[in-house]
C-alpha cells in the first residue's frame, strides 16, 4: 500500500540490462522530481539517482534514471553481482505534504 | 566527509516515548543549505519518512505520524533529535537519520548507519 508502486522483484544475469519501474500520480511523480536509492542488505540506503536522472558523485554511469508523466524507471546496464540489492524510488507528494517511497524492488543477479 | 550517527535506547516499552539523537560530524548542522531528517524501516519492509528539521528549528512531519512526533535541533551540539510518543509494536524499526537538500524533497544524500529500536514489554 505504498504511494509509489514498484514491482517486488527483478532479476538479470551478469552483463544484462535491467529496468525497475515506479508508478505514481500527478501529486508526486507527475509534478516533481523522482529519486532512487540502493540498499544493500544490512546497510543504510544510498542515493543512486537524484532529480529524475542525475547521478551523485561516485555512482557509476551504468545506472540511469528517467521519468515520463506519472511513472519513472531506473535502468542498470552491464549488470554486476554487486548490484544485487533493494532499490527504492521516492518523491515528494504535494497532496500528502510528505516524502513518499515505493515499496522497494529486490534485484537478484542470477 | 560528513558523518551521521544515531544513538538511543534499543528497547522501548509499549505506550512509552522513543527518543533518538543524531550526531553530525564533518560538517555543520547550521548550514542554511540543508534539512535534517528521520526515516524508518520496519524489519523486512520499506522506508517511511518521519519528518525533517531545519537548523533554525522549523520542523515538518509526515501527517501519518504528526500527532506523535517531535523533531528538534541543538546547533551547539551539532545534533538533532526524534521523539515518538505512545509507541506500539508497529513502531519497531530501524531508524535512520539523514541529510536532505530541500524541505520538500527526499533527496537524502548522507545517511547514518541506522539503529534498531524494538518496542516490547
Amino acid at each position: 500500500q505504498s504511494v509509489l508502486t514498484q514491482p517486488p522483484s527483478a532479476s538479470g544475469t551478469p552483463g544484462q540490462r535491467v529496468t525497475i519501474s515506479c508508478s505514481g500520480s500527478s501529486s508526486n511523480i507527475g509534478s516533481i522530481y523522482v529519486y532512487w536509492f540502493q540498499q544493500v542488505p544490512g546497510t543504510a540506503p544510498k542515493l543512486l539517482i537524484s532529480r529524475n536522472n542525475q547521478r551523485p558523485s561516485g555512482v557509476p554511469d551504468r545506472f540511469s534514471g528517467s521519468k515520463s508523466g506519472t511513472s519513472a524507471s531506473l535502468a542498470i546496464s552491464g549488470l554486476r553481482s554487486e548490484d544485487e540489492a533493494d532499490y527504492y524510488c521516492a518523491a515528494w507528494d504535494d497532496s500528502l505534504s510528505a516524502a513518499v517511497f515505493g515499496g522497494g524492488t529486490k534485484l537478484t543477479v542470477l | 566527509q560528513l558523518h551521521l550517527q544515531e544513538s538511543g535506547p534499543g528497547l522501548v516499552k509499549p505506550s512509552e516515548t522513543l527518543s533518538l539523537t543524531c550526531t553530525v560530524s564533518g560538517g555543520s548542522i547550521s548550514s542554511s543549505t540543508y534539512y535534517w531528517g528521520w526515516i524508518r524501516q520496519p524489519p523486512g519492509k520499506g522506508l517511511e519518512w518521519i519528518g525533517s528539521v531545519y537548523y533554525i528549528g522549523s520542523s515538518y512531519y509526515n501527517p501519518s505520524l504528526k500527532s506523535r512526533v517531535t523533531i528538534s535541533v541543538d546547533t551547539s551540539k551539532n545534533q538533532f533529535s526524534l521523539k515518538l510518543t505512545s509507541v506500539t509494536a508497529a513502531d519497531t524499526a530501524i531508524y535512520y537519520c539523514a541529510r536532505s537538500i530541500w524541505r520538500t524533497s527526499p533527496e537524502f544524500d548522507f545517511w547514518g548507519q541506522g539503529t534498531l529500536v524494538t518496542v516490547s514489554s
